[in-house]
């Protein structure tokens, strides 16, 4: 059973523009929400992360933002660029293991 | 400083051919991960360690068993492969379980 619901599941945006990619969870012990980035041919990479005492956490042009009541959290990415095109995973922590979302493949296009 | 290593990257076994995977980090992490990565199923973990001589099951456990003898070495094994455990598996280490997980790149698993 998947814990943390991620949408959508591919991505399409032009340079320049905002991408914006949403999880979902149930569990309320979850205390931790990170972001992974994943290049083709490589492992995931932390990009930025969260506690639920916190509404928002903003590095450089990526933010996420944290709505504790309604158990949603999303990554939203400024000004795209190519260079950003990846496959971005969500994840929440409950005692020792990440559970993550099934990802989402962004193509930022020129 | 080479980080989270695995070995090896690509292998091809045959049904009920058994293998081990060996992944080891020089950061001096307490805590150690195996995920598997399907298509679509993003990363689901299979077994994790959180101190040498320690493991416990994760999301889907069953068909792999795992070792940690060594602090720096998580070892996962297939005792009898099944085409079901084709995949690509990661391994991570963290210093606990709120830090980051730093991933290795990978071994793409093909069982035939």
């Amino acid at each position: 059973q998947q814990q943390v619901k991620q949408s959508p599941q591919s991505l399409i945006v032009q340079k320049g523009g905002i991408s914006i990619i949403n999880c979902a969870y149930e569990n309320t012990a979850f205390d931790y929400f990170p972001w992974y980035q994943q290049f083709p041919g490589k492992g995931p990479a932390l990009l930025i992360a969260i506690r639920p005492d916190v509404s928002e956490k903003k590095e450089g042009r990526f933010t996420i933002s944290f709505n504790k009541s309604a158990k949603q959290f999303s990554l939203h990415i400024m000004d795209s660029q190519p260079g950003d095109s990846a496959t971005y995973f969500c994840a929440a922590l409950s005692g020792y293991a990440l559970n993550f979302g099934k990802g989402t493949s962004l193509l930022v296009t020129p | 400083n080479a980080g989270v290593t695995q070995t090896p990257k690509f292998r091809v076994l045959k049904t009920g051919q058994s293998m081990t995977l060996l992944c080891a980090q020089d950061m001096n992490h307490e805590y150690m991960y195996w995920y598997r990565q399907d298509p679509g199923m993003g990363l689901r973990l299979i077994h994790y360690s959180v101190g040498e001589g320690t493991t416990a099951k994760g999301e889907v456990p069953d068909g792999y068993n795992v070792s940690r003898l060594k602090k720096q070495n998580f070892l996962l094994g297939l005792e009898s492969a099944a085409p079901s455990q084709t995949s690509v598996y990661f391994c991570a280490s963290s210093y606990n379980s709120i830090y980051e997980q730093y991933f290795g790149p990978g071994t793409r698993l093909t069982v035939t």
